[in-house]
């Protein structure tokens, strides 16, 4: 089955931690995206990575830190210095059009981070 | 700072009715516009796209985008209890340069649809 996994479902992270979120799609995707949610908010831009070796710092990166060295691999790393890590990630991949035009992303099951 | 709006809710519509759920975007060279269902505590899921003006119909859903009043809606006809869920809708801007910047989301509005 085609799909996007993200690992794993739950995470506890202690405080001065690093975490790693494992987010794997075998769709043969280009651009591959992460998200954080918070209760009642909308989706943020975290990262976002068009090709392999490259990415883009999206609305919220600071705190956060990502590769890209497989198209189908984007992991996230939240560090130490994410002050309030604690929100549900989720990671999204898309084909990028031909003329450029974002189209339908599909998401993960998503990664519930919380700090204890 | 590109901007979706949405009505954050709750939308209450009985059971077989017409459900109406709207989006404004302020960045007028948006070109994708998607509608996403979300369960509570699930991941987004895709249940309509559209990109030109006019009505998109698909089963019970019909998305509409107004390009120029930068405005698109989702109807969902006959309405069930299992449609009671938050609607993100989110826009996407056609990118130049080589950089794909994601969409940008809502806050998503609650339905709930009374049995």
């Amino acid at each position: 089955d085609g799909g996007i996994t993200q690992s794993p479902k739950y995470l506890f992270r202690k405080e001065g931690q690093n975490v790693t979120l494992s987010c794997e799609q075998n769709l043969n995707h280009d651009a591959m995206y992460w998200y954080r949610q918070d209760p009642g908010q909308g989706l943020r831009l975290i990262y976002y990575s068009q090709i392999v070796n490259d990415f883009q710092k999206g609305d919220i990166a600071e705190g956060y830190s990502v590769s890209r060295e497989k198209k189908e691999s984007f992991p996230l790393t939240v560090t130490s210095a994410q002050k309030n890590p604690t929100a549900f990630y989720l990671c999204a991949s898309e084909i990028l059009g031909l003329t450029g035009f974002p189209t339908e992303a599909f998401f993960g099951q998503g990664t519930r981070l919380t700090v204890v | 700072q590109k901007e979706v709006e949405q009505n954050s809710g709750p939308l209450s519509v009985p059971e077989g009715a017409i459900a109406s759920l709207n989006c404004t975007y302020s960045d007028r060279v948006s070109q994708s516009f998607f509608w996403y269902r979300q369960y509570s505590g699930k991941s987004p899921e895709l249940i309509m796209s559209i990109y030109s003006n006019g009505d998109k119909e698909d089963g019970r859903f019909t998305a509409q985008l107004n390009k120029a009043s930068q405005y698109v809606s989702l109807l969902i006809r006959d309405s069930q209890p299992s449609d009671s869920a938050t609607y993100l809708c989110a826009v996407g801007d056609m990118y130049s340069g080589g950089g794909a910047d994601g969409l940008t989301f809502g806050k998503g509005t609650h339905l709930i649809i009374q049995p």
